[in-house]
């Protein structure tokens, strides 16, 4: 069964420093997310993208973020400047596959993750 | 975007019928119902989904009244391996915001 794929699964990094994290979705799929879990708290949504661009961004999605499609397989997280608060794991999900019938599946599947650790 | 809550944890043997219930009370038109399941260190993992009435798969069932309120996610004979969190998810079609709750901590003991 076709599944989407992070690297790398860890990541260590010092406070300041520029952190790209790769997802590559399902193939097929159509909108690509991206999302955050701090140690021990809930799954945050960062924002979604759609035919190469950003559909929706949450409130912790600000400028130190941003996110690329750069050559039609691999989907990117970029945070240019670490903080130590961005320590958490990071998790991409891809949906929207077009069914048979033409309707576009919006079950999220999500990949293992990135664990990101900033110091 | 629909607010979702469910209970906070639950416990259950192994070989019982676990039902989690999800109350989302401004659920919109075209919100669908999907639950997640997430071990430790792992992503979330596509349980079921829904619109209305009754959906069932390998795994799960997820009832859904009529009015769309509320969810019951249905795991037959549960064991040791469905000890996890559970998470009510409503959204809409097609690339948008999609808010966890904190979920259901269902521990399920032998």
């Amino acid at each position: 069964e076709p599944e989407v794929t992070q690297t790398p699964s860890h990541q260590v990094t010092q406070m300041g420093q520029e952190v790209i994290l790769r997802c590559v979705p399902i193939s097929n799929h159509l909108y690509f997310y991206w999302y955050r879990q701090i140690l021990g708290q809930k799954v945050e949504f960062l924002v979604s993208f759609y035919n190469n661009e950003i559909s929706e961004k949450s409130e912790i999605f600000d400028d130190q973020f941003s996110v690329e499609r750069p050559d039609g397989s691999n989907f990117t997280l970029k945070i240019r400047s670490t903080k130590l608060e961005d320590s958490a794991m990071y998790f991409c999900a891809s949906s929207g596959r077009t069914n048979p019938s033409g309707r576009a599946e919006e079950t999220q599947y999500f990949g293992p993750g990135t664990r990101l650790l900033v110091l | 975007l629909a607010k979702t809550t469910q209970p906070i944890s639950m416990d259950s043997y192994e070989g019982q019928e676990v039902n989690i219930t999800c109350s989302h009370n401004n659920i919109a038109t075209n919100d669908y119902i999907t639950w997640y399941q997430q071990f430790p260190s792992q992503g979330p993992r596509f349980i079921i989904q829904g619109y209305k009435t009754k959906v069932t798969n390998e795994v799960a069932s997820l009832f859904i009244p009529a009015d769309r309120k509320s969810s019951t996610l249905s795991l037959p004979r549960v064991s040791l391996s469905d000890t996890a969190v559970y998470y009510c998810l409503v959204a809409p079609t097609g690339g948008f915001k999609t808010i966890f709750g904190a979920g259901t901590r269902l521990f399920v003991k032998a």
